[in-house]
């Protein structure tokens, strides 16, 4: 089957410890992308990612990190500058924009993330 | 930049009646715009889309929506609503950046309630 993974599904961090979000998809898509989402709030996107070795920030990259080494991974790392990390992460990926098509995007499951 | 807005929270609507779902939206240029639904701790679900041609969009599970240029609006629509249809639904739009990139801006969601 097609699609994103993302795991794992509940994260617990500690105050000032940095954790690792994973994110898998295998419908060779270009784009992926990371977003946030709080109660009340939707989506807010933290970065995003056109190609292989180059990321882009959103409107919230501070206190995040990612990486883009290979096409089917996008991992995305909450730091301890982030001060208020407990959120639910949807990570996305979208059609190469060269495809003609499709310009949707497919969502993992999502990670909770909680702070103790 | 381009943005949509969701103007409503929460839309209650008993079972077999007609539902819509209100997005309105602001762009420069031909506007992508998509509608998505989330379940409860899910990701987000693609529901249908507008690129372009007809302006009425059909999409699954029954939905369409109805792209109307002069009022800059893409609301979601359904003819008879199901108690399984509610969930949270996400208006969003496909911005280009000024370096050529897309990303994604989405509304703050409506909470769709369909009464037994």
């Amino acid at each position: 089957d097609g699609g994103i993974t993302q795991s794992p599904k509940y994260l617990f961090r500690k105050e000032g410890q940095n954790v690792t979000l994973s994110c898998e998809q295998n419908l060779n898509h270009d784009a992926m992308y990371w977003y946030r989402q709080d109660p009340g709030q939707g989506l807010r996107l933290i970065y995003y990612s056109q190609i292989v070795n180059d990321f882009q920030k959103g409107d919230i990259a501070e206190g995040y990190s990612v990486s883009r080494e290979k096409k089917e991974s996008f991992p995305l790392t909450v730091t301890s500058a982030q001060k208020n990390p407990t959120a639910f992460y949807l990570c996305a990926s979208s059609h190469p924009r060269t495809s003609g098509g499709g310009y949707e995007q497919f969502f993992g499951p999502g990670t909770r993330l909680t702070v103790l | 930049a381009q943005s949509v807005a969701q103007p409503e929270d929460q839309v209650n609507v008993a079972e077999g009646n007609p539902l819509t779902v209100k997005c309105t939206y602001s762009v420069s240029g031909n506007p992508y715009l998509f509608w998505y639904v989330q379940y409860p701790n899910r990701g987000l679900q693609f529901l249908l889309k507008y690129i372009t041609g007809d302006n009425l969009v059909k999409g699954s599970y029954g939905f369409e929506a109805e792209f109307n240029k002069s009022q800059t609006s893409f609301h979601l629509k359904k003819p008879s609503a199901l108690v399984s249809d509610s969930a949270l639904y996400f208006c969003a739009v496909r911005d280009i950046t000024t370096s050529g990139t897309y990303k994604y801006i989405f509304g703050t969601g409506t909470r769709l309630k369909v009464l037994a």
